[in-house]
């Protein structure tokens, strides 16, 4: 079946520096994928799509990659600030979009 | 210009009592789709509709659960005779199309069945 992998669960940074994070999918060939920002208690918030024949996107602080051999995105936050913390979800594309679990990240001051 | 509207915030319910979840897309957004949230676990795709019409229920389970979004008025999910393992957050988002289009989330339904 099809498979949307967050490696991390938690992942603990210092402010300052580059938090990346990976997304792994299996028994997929997704034509994009897109990344969410959530807070507690909150609905998630999009923040970057990449698509299947884009290497990567940015967007200010935040770069992703898509690499279709390796089946992997990674997420990146450069000069990362505490109110970065928040969980961030990847989700697989075709409609409709399949979610991994996420990664909390929590930047320390 | 208002986002997508779930309400309500939070919905208590007693075993075999019906809960009902609504939700108002952005407007001009004709694709709505439910995801269901567990504590420490990711969001899983319930249903997708477009107007009057349903896409994809693939992620919905066969008893128990409906959705439905009307020519007028929101959308809603129904959840009959509810269970505690139907316990969770429910969010709907919608979109303005159907593939590559970004989803816009509401803020979600906590469901607790007592």
């Amino acid at each position: 079946s099809q498979k949307i992998e967050q490696n991390s669960e938690a992942l603990n940074i210092q402010e300052g520096k580059t938090a990346t994070l990976t997304c792994n999918y299996t028994n997929y060939s997704p034509a994009y994928l897109q990344w969410y920002r959530q807070d507690p208690g909150r609905g998630p918030v999009f923040l970057l799509l990449i698509r299947e024949n884009e290497k990567e996107k940015r967007k200010e602080r935040l770069k992703v990659t898509f690499d279709t051999t390796l089946k992997q995105s990674l997420f990146h936050i450069t000069a990362s600030q505490p109110a970065d913390s928040a969980t961030y979800l990847c989700g697989a594309g075709n409609t409709p979009l399949v979610f991994g679990k996420g990664t909390r990240l929590s930047v320390i001051a | 210009n208002a986002g997508v509207m779930q309400n309500p915030r939070h919905l208590v319910r007693r075993r075999g009592q019906e809960a009902r979840l609504r939700c108002s897309p952005m407007k001009g957004h004709s694709h709505v789709y439910w995801y269901r949230q567990l504590p420490e676990e990711g969001l899983k795709f319930m249903v997708y509709l477009q107007k009057e019409n349903i896409i994809d229920e693939s992620g919905m389970p066969k008893e128990r659960f409906s959705a439905e979004f009307p020519k007028e008025g929101p959308s809603i999910l129904r959840i009959q005779q509810v269970v505690r393992g139907d316990s969770a957050a429910y969010f709907c988002a919608s979109s303005s199309g159907g593939n590559n289009e970004k989803l816009f989330f509401g803020s979600g339904t906590q469901l607790s069945v007592l």
